[in-house]
């Protein structure tokens, strides 16, 4: 059975970083992207970026650009989503998902970690 | 960037009835299109991708056609189970992949 398990909420202030994780199991890593999606009531669901954990190589969408990094580990099968500086706006629920290497669907979702940002 | 228009908001249907949901890409995304169901507090599922195939151990009653720009998600006979919220993605070329903005299906 694929699972992947994030890291527990959390609560921050502005200015904090934070690295939030996503431990995968019942799947060769390498197979599949690794990417996260966030979700607010105001703005559903949103595309962040995908790593290729063979090769590391990331792609971000435009918004999040700069705002965050992503990466992987494929020695414990895990991926990772990372800020420098969180704002309030960055105040939501993120899902690690997965799919196959060729195509951009999502076939495995997370169970969600919910970040709130305040001071 | 294509963006991704899902009609109605919400759509009201009674047990039993079949559901037809929307979406319509700002340019075509060919056949690369993907349906998530989401249930209150859960995180999304997978219903179909490929426009029209069914993913693992979705009921037949879910259906996906469509190509281009122009997409539909039908529900051939509502179950109390299928009232949640549906969300079609385009993943044709990135960074433009894209999410609609929602179909909440409710119990009319």
């Amino acid at each position: 059975e694929v699972q992947l398990v994030q890291s527990g909420a959390g609560v921050k202030k502005p200015g904090e970083s934070l690295k939030i994780s996503c431990q995968t199991s019942g799947y060769t890593f390498t197979t599949f992207w690794i990417g996260w999606v966030r979700q607010t009531p105001g703005k559903g669901l949103e595309w962040m970026g995908i790593v290729y954990p063979g090769d590391s190589h990331t792609r971000y969408s435009p918004s999040f650009q700069g705002q965050v990094t992503i990466s992987a580990d494929e020695s414990i099968s895990t991926g990772y989503l990372q800020w420098g500086s969180l704002k309030a706006s960055d105040t939501a629920k993120y899902y690690c998902v997965s799919g196959p290497i060729l195509t951009g669907y999502i076939d495995y979702w997370g169970q969600g970690t919910l970040v709130a940002v305040s001071s | 960037e294509i963006v991704m228009t899902q009609s109605p908001a919400t759509l009201s249907v009674s047990p039993g009835e079949r559901a037809t949901l929307s979406c319509r890409a700002s340019q075509s995304v060919s056949s690369n299109l993907a349906w998530y169901q989401q249930k209150p507090g859960q995180a999304p599922r997978l219903l179909i991708y490929g426009a029209s195939a069914r993913a693992t151990g979705i009921p037949a009653r879910f259906s996906g056609s469509g190509s281009g720009t122009e997409f539909t998600l039908t529900i051939s006979s509502l179950q109390s189970e299928d009232f949640a919220v549906y969300y079609c993605q385009q993943y044709n070329s990135w960074p433009l992949w894209a999410f609609g903005q929602g179909t909440k299906v409710e119990i009319k």
